[in-house]
């Protein structure tokens, strides 16, 4: 099953807009990380946010991250051409013993589209 | 430079036949993993190994296999069982050193059943 759930499913903007997605999950993680994938293509590590964590950033990504409300958010200001591609969140959770085993979880992701 | 090679990058398998999609990385990371994306959807974990010698089967192991003899290499086997084995399939690996590391991901192999 899907522990996480990004919202849109597609997103369409104008380049100098930002773009802004949501991630939803439901049991207790450890870590949440946001990828991109261009079409075709392998994913490509942006951003990881533990869950001590409420806020993070990393050049023009800012990601936040509400462990109470199980919900994540990437914002991508200054869009350009470039950043069109699907972004994913996944998210890393503990095992019976409560130490990480590394794997992760992956949403169905949001499609960008950033219009020049 | 570091990275995970996959290859090939296109594959078509016949209905029956046994395919072997090969990883290798030279990133000296422990935990490698295999996953499994259809059109337009997320990705669904296979099997994954944190180890030399030891895998796991992940959440749609049915019909596939794996080993892990070295550290560098992690190869999946399609097998006939697999019924519906058309998909993009993803290797990636990290270190296992701490639990908040990101993954590192290939370039991914296309299997196709002909």
């Amino acid at each position: 099953s899907q522990q996480g759930e990004e919202d849109p499913q597609a997103l369409s903007i104008q380049e100098g807009e930002n773009a802004t997605m949501n991630c939803s999950y439901k049991t207790s993680i450890n870590n949440l990380q946001w990828y991109r994938q261009n079409s075709g293509r392998g994913l490509v590590h942006l951003i990881l946010i533990r869950s001590n964590e409420r806020e993070k950033h990393s050049g023009r990504l800012r990601v936040t991250l509400d462990t109470s409300k199980k919900s994540s958010s990437l914002l991508i200001t200054a869009s350009r051409a470039a950043d069109t591609a699907s972004y994913f969140c996944a998210t890393g959770s503990f095992n019976a013993g409560g130490t990480s085993y590394g794997k992760l979880t992956f949403g169905q992701g949001t499609i960008l589209t950033v219009h020049p | 430079d570091g990275g995970i090679t996959q290859s090939p990058k296109y594959l078509f398998r016949k209905e029956g036949q046994n395919v072997t999609l090969s990883c290798e990385q030279n990133l000296n990371h422990d935990a490698m993993y295999w996953y499994r994306q259809d059109p337009g959807q997320g990705l669904r974990l296979i099997y994954y190994s944190q180890i030399v010698n030891d895998f796991q089967k992940g959440d749609i192991a049915e019909g596939y296999s794996v080993s892990r003899e070295k550290k560098e290499s992690f190869p999946l086997t399609v097998t006939s069982a697999q019924k519906n084995p058309t998909a993009f399939y993803l290797c990636a690996s990290r270190p296992t050193t701490g639990p908040n590391y990101g993954y590192t991901f290939g370039s991914g192999t296309r299997l196709t059943v002909v």
